[in-house]
């Protein structure tokens, strides 16, 4: 069984400030993870993912993540807040099977 | 372009009836999945189906069927539609799963609504 656990729903930083948005998951085996993200009456795209190798990615935007097994976490960052940021944000896990388990997602909000 | 195309964009049905909501990709992907939607909740698994002739439930099947005959259609049919079936449904496909090259394509969705 694989799950995903994003911490705060809403999440609200200034414009320029440090982005965090938290995920941890749970996986039987070596997991492969995701962030996503969702504009506004639009489908889900892909920020990031982390398969094998260098645990630091980079994605789209600036955004990066970084895989810590000893934490169970995936967290995504962006240095510097834009307003065209604003969207939700899905992380998810694909564990051992051929389906891909997302968090409930967190709602980013820039504040000019 | 290609992708993944869903129809209809929005539906309003009354309780009770049937309907399909119709989903096609163009990129020869063998895997493809039906998540919804609902505030505060993420997206769940409804079916999915790793190719032609195959498919499987996800978390939340009840209520629904699905069929895949083609490696590029995959519609949904809502039997009996009931108000917690009120969604935003979204369509996605993948080559191959675990490759490093993986990834969802997902369509934009659609907005149903059981009253």
């Amino acid at each position: 069984a694989q799950s995903v656990t994003q911490l705060g729903s809403h999440v609200s930083v200034s414009e320029g400030a440090l982005v965090l948005l938290r995920c941890n998951y749970s996986s039987s085996v070596p997991p492969y993870l995701f962030w996503y993200v969702q504009y506004p009456n639009q489908g889900l795209q892909l920020l990031l993912k982390y398969t094998t190798g260098a645990t630091l990615v980079k994605g789209i935007n600036g955004f990066e993540a970084e895989f810590k097994k000893s934490e169970t976490s995936f967290h995504l960052t962006k240095p510097s807040a834009h307003m065209s940021d604003a969207a939700e944000y899905f992380c998810a896990v694909l564990g051992g099977n051929e389906k891909l388990t997302f968090g409930t997602g967190t709602r980013l909000t820039i504040i000019p | 372009n290609a992708g993944v195309t869903q129809t209809p964009k929005f539906r309003i049905l009354k309780i009770g009836q049937s309907m399909t909501l119709q989903c096609a990709q163009d990129m020869n992907h063998n895997y493809m999945y039906w998540y919804r939607q609902d505030p505060g909740m993420g997206l769940k698994l409804i079916y999915y189906s790793v190719g032609a002739g195959i498919t499987d439930k996800g978390e939340v099947p009840n209520g629904y069927n699905v069929s895949r005959s083609t490696t590029e259609d995959f519609p949904l049919r809502l039997e009996l539609a009931a108000p917690s079936q009120t969604s935003v449904y979204f369509c996605a496909s993948s080559s191959q799963i675990y490759s490093g090259a993986n990834v969802l394509t997902f369509g934009a969705g659609s907005r149903l609504t059981v009253l």
